[in-house]
């Protein structure tokens, strides 16, 4: 594959409902992260894995949020119980180890909690 | 509390001439910069970085001057063109114990270029 794919790439769901977005990020890369920018701000770091070490969780803002990593490839980022603070686009990037700095990203999912 | 930070939401220049995006930092353990640009509808594309140790980086018509005493940097593109009309986002990295080089990001800058 050529770079970074998420699906999907719009969701809107009701307040209360679980959601999980899915990242395909480019084949040989070992390290893999998930940002989200909420409206008018930055992106926020969420979540780091890296090979089959335990992943980084420091980013994520609540027990609500999970992610996991299967076969070193595909990542699901979790969502419980969502809120309307959920709401924002949530991109995932790669880099080629973790010691690489430039991350290529995907091109998002816009989640939308209503 | 926001440590990258953008001051210029936006930035309007007219084709040919030279556009300076500026960002200022807070943390003085970010030893990585990057900046990135980001269409609508697209995740942010890598520009053009830069390590602690340098003060310049040049990558044909993108420039990235850091000034490390003062916790700023700059992306100079000259000349602009129509196609560089984008969100450009400021990013810094610092190591963190577990190995990763997660970014920090600024809000960005809208940069219009007027053909």
């Amino acid at each position: 594959g050529a770079g970074v794919s998420q699906s999907p790439s719009n969701k809107v769901t009701e307040k209360g409902k679980d959601v999980e977005l899915r990242c395909d990020p480019i084949s040989g890369h070992t390290a893999l992260y998930w940002y989200r920018q909420s409206l008018g701000q930055g992106l926020e770091f969420l979540i780091y894995f890296q090979g089959n070490s335990a992943p980084d969780k420091s980013g994520l803002p609540s027990d609500r949020f999970s992610a996991e990593r299967t076969g070193g490839s595909v990542s699901t980022l979790t969502i419980q119980r969502t809120q309307q603070e959920d709401s924002a686009v949530y991109l995932c990037a790669s880099s080629l180890a973790s010691g690489t700095y430039e991350q290529y990203f995907g091109p998002g999912t816009r989640l939308t909690v209503t | 509390d926001q440590q990258v930070k953008q001051n210029s939401p936006s930035l309007s220049v007219q084709e040919g001439r030279i556009s300076i995006l500026n960002c200022d930092y807070t943390n003085s353990m970010f030893d990585y910069f990057l900046w990135y640009k980001k269409y609508p509808a697209e995740g942010p594309t890598f520009l053009i970085s830069i390590s602690s140790i340098k003060d310049k980086n040049e990558d044909g018509r993108f420039t990235v001057f850091l000034n490390k005493s003062a916790k700023h940097l700059s992306l100079h593109i000259v000349p602009s063109q129509p196609g560089d009309s984008a969100v450009y986002f400021c990013a810094a990295s610092a190591r963190t114990r577990t190995g990763a080089n997660n970014l920090f990001f600024g809000t960005g800058t809208r940069l219009t270029v007027i053909p």
